[in-house]
């Protein structure tokens, strides 16, 4: 298994400027998540997805989009990028039925938007 | 007052010390506390979870909770180089969201 996969792992984007961050799981996990990391300030849920075609905000979701089409993937899309994205972010996975919240962590996408 | 507070440090410590660290919270109903470790450029890894209160050891690590305090507490024992790490305290209340504080770095000197 190779877990989860995020792309890419560096991007610099222009004010203004649209992506896609990918994020893949093997895992067959229903639960996906999108969390942002700043210096000194720990994890933020952006977008979470508890399965299949469907989404809900985080704690931070403006700026941001996300869809679940299949179990395996769930893209982030930044529509008019601005320097406070800059950031690194994780995407997460969990199995379901478990009674705690055990979750798996991509090797992150570092961003900055200049 | 933010759900989960950790001090973020810069903790350095030497080799074979005991290392302490700690968070504290203010939201009574969460049940599950963890403890996520995060080597340098890579993602958190799960270390040890606790259910309620009370005291849980793997090997050099021990997990402790005191729910009538809102605090808990993660020591190493006898630490090593490959324990320098950023480690981030998380709760939740049964599989809901977890809320994690803001990571701890810590470096171990050899």
């Amino acid at each position: 298994n190779a877990g989860v996969t995020q792309t890419p792992k560096f991007r610099i984007l222009k004010i203004g400027q649209s992506m896609t961050l990918q994020c893949t799981q093997d895992m067959n996990h229903n639960y996906m998540y999108w969390y942002r990391q700043d210096p000194g300030m720990g994890l933020k849920l952006i977008y979470y997805s508890v399965g299949a075609g469907i989404t809900d905000k985080g704690e931070v979701p403006n700026g941001y989009n996300v869809s679940r089409s299949t179990t395996e993937d769930f893209p982030l899309r930044l529509e008019l990028a601005a320097p406070s994205q800059t950031s690194v972010y994780f995407c997460a996975s969990r199995l379901t039925g478990l009674a705690y919240n055990e979750q798996f962590f991509g090797p992150g996408t570092r961003l900055t938007v200049l | 007052q933010k759900e989960v507070e950790q001090d973020p440090g810069p903790l350095s410590v030497p080799e074979g010390a005991i290392v302490s660290l700690n968070c504290t919270y203010s939201n009574s109903a969460f049940q599950y506390f963890m403890w996520y470790r995060q080597y340098s450029r890579k993602g958190p890894e799960l270390l040890m979870y606790t259910y309620s209160s009370g005291n849980k050891e793997d090997g050099r690590f021990t997990a402790q909770v005191d729910k009538s305090s809102k605090y808990i507490s993660l020591f190493i024992r006898d630490s090593q180089p490959s324990d320098s790490a950023t480690y981030l305290c998380a709760m939740s209340k049964g599989a809901q969201k977890l809320v994690f504080g803001q990571g701890t770095r810590l470096t171990i000197n050899p």
